[in-house]
């Protein structure tokens, strides 16, 4: 089976500490998002990557750090920097070509930061 | 910069009647427009884009939504709703070749009402 998957579904941290949400897709797409999703405000975006070692940030990256070592993996590192770290974060892909611009959601990581 | 509205949080509509969720957008420039739709705690299924062409898609599940640029509309509807219909409804818009992230609404959740 195709998609994206995303662990763990739900993560608790201590307040302070870093914290590193999985996602891996075998679409074989080269495009990879996290957006963050707070009640109320919609999904917004947090960094981006079209293509390996390469990435961009998006609305709201302060506070996280992302790598792209691999096609498949975008690991998201929510820093202690961030200073409302709980949310429900999700990652998604794309295939980088005209005509195909929609994103495929995983399942997502729900993050309660105390 | 894009934006989308969303122009109703909440929706209730009672079972087998119509439903309209609006979604208007901002952008300089040609678009794509999505519509996703959410159940709880799980990530976001693509219902429908538009991306070109007729300005009536359809999509699964029967939804369907109509393209209108000069109101710079992209409403979503359904002629009959079902119980399993319940559930958090985002629209959302993507500028060029739509590889650099999308830009969401704030979202509907449409409650059906036996």
């Amino acid at each position: 089976d195709g998609g994206i998957t995303q662990s763990p579904k739900y993560l608790f941290r201590k307040e302070g500490q870093n914290v590193t949400l999985s996602c891996e897709q075998n679409l074989n797409h080269d495009a990879m998002y996290w957006y963050r999703q707070d009640p109320g405000q919609g999904l917004r975006l947090i960094y981006y990557s079209q293509i390996v070692n390469d990435f961009q940030k998006g609305d709201i990256a302060e506070g996280y750090s992302v790598s792209r070592e691999k096609k498949e993996s975008f690991p998201l590192t929510v820093t202690s920097a961030q200073k409302n770290p709980t949310a429900f974060y999700l990652c998604a892909s794309s295939i980088v070509s005209t005509g195909m611009p929609e994103q495929y959601f995983g399942p997502g990581t729900r993050l309660t930061v105390t | 910069a894009q934006s989308v509205t969303q122009l109703d949080s909440q929706v209730p509509v009672f079972e087998e009647a119509p439903v309209e969720l609006r979604c208007n957008y901002s952008s300089s420039v040609s678009v794509y427009l999505f519509w996703y739709v959410q159940y709880p705690n799980q990530g976001l299924q693509l219902l429908l884009k538009y991306l070109s062409g007729s300005t009536l898609v359809k999509g699964i599940n029967g939804f369907e939504a109509e393209f209108n640029k000069s109101q710079t509309s992209f409403h979503l509807r359904k002629p009959s709703v079902h119980i399993s219909d319940t559930a958090e409804y985002f629209c959302a818009v993507s500028e060029g070749g739509g590889a650099d992230g999308l830009t969401f609404g704030k979202g509907t959740h449409l409650i059906i009402q036996p």
